[in-house]
């Protein structure tokens, strides 16, 4: 079955970037729409943007563009999520996730960032 | 872009309880509605998709149901393992998503 085995723990400095992998594990990158959602401490989730397979495009919602840089490396079947221009209200955990249709079935198992100076 | 609401915000209820949540949707979504928990620390776990259905897995106390903008997440006997966070989250706009802000579950 899919496993989504994220990068560890960053911490930032304000202005500063982030990039964050996702390594899939049970079946290759191209067969998955890979999507991230982020959650700050004590929040809800918050979808980042994510793989569109109808295109071919990756989209991000409309909060993050300009900021936001999402890529695959099909060789190594790895998903990356690149935040720039951080600031003390991106500090949260960043997962990947995947599924079938709208739904995402497989998670990551998160990936902490804090901004702090 | 469609909001997503979900009350109450938290509850308080008794280990074999029924307890239901509700999240209704800014515009008709039709059944395109997923239902997740979320346990502290950990990542979030789907448990009904597409409104009404049971993720393979999931005990049949969990259910779910509606349709257009208005949806119902029940659990029919509450159990001291299901203290968490749910969340509703919506894909009528495809490749865009769109989670509720999240009901808290305690144990009274």
């Amino acid at each position: 079955q899919v496993q989504l085995v994220q990068s560890g723990a960053e911490v930032k400095k304000p202005g500063a970037s982030v990039k964050v992998s996702c390594k899939v594990s049970g079946y290759t990158l191209t067969e998955l729409s890979m999507h991230w959602v982020r959650q700050a401490p004590g929040k809800g989730l918050e979808w980042m943007g994510g793989f569109d397979p109808e295109d071919g495009e990756t989209i991000y919602a409309q909060k993050f563009q300009g900021r936001v840089t999402m890529t695959e490396d099909t060789s190594t079947d790895t998903a990356y999520m690149e935040l720039s221009s951080l600031r003390s209200e991106d500090t949260a955990v960043y997962y990947c996730a995947t599924g079938a249709g709208g739904a995402f079935d497989i998670w990551g198992q998160g990936t902490m960032v804090t901004v702090s100076s | 872009d469609i909001q997503m609401t979900q009350s109450p915000s938290s509850l308080s209820a008794s280990v074999g309880d029924r307890v239901t949540i509700t999240c209704q949707a800014s515009q008709d979504i039709s059944n395109y509605l997923n239902w997740y928990q979320q346990k502290p620390g950990k990542a979030p776990k789907l448990l009904i998709y597409d409104a009404s259905n049971l993720e393979t897995g999931v005990p049949s106390r969990f259910s779910g149901s509606g349709s257009g903008t208005d949806f119902t997440f029940t659990i029919s006997s509450l159990q001291p393992e299901d203290i968490a966070t749910y969340y509703c989250q919506q894909y009528d706009n495809l490749p865009r998503f769109t989670f509720g802000p999240g009901t808290k579950v305690d144990i009274k």
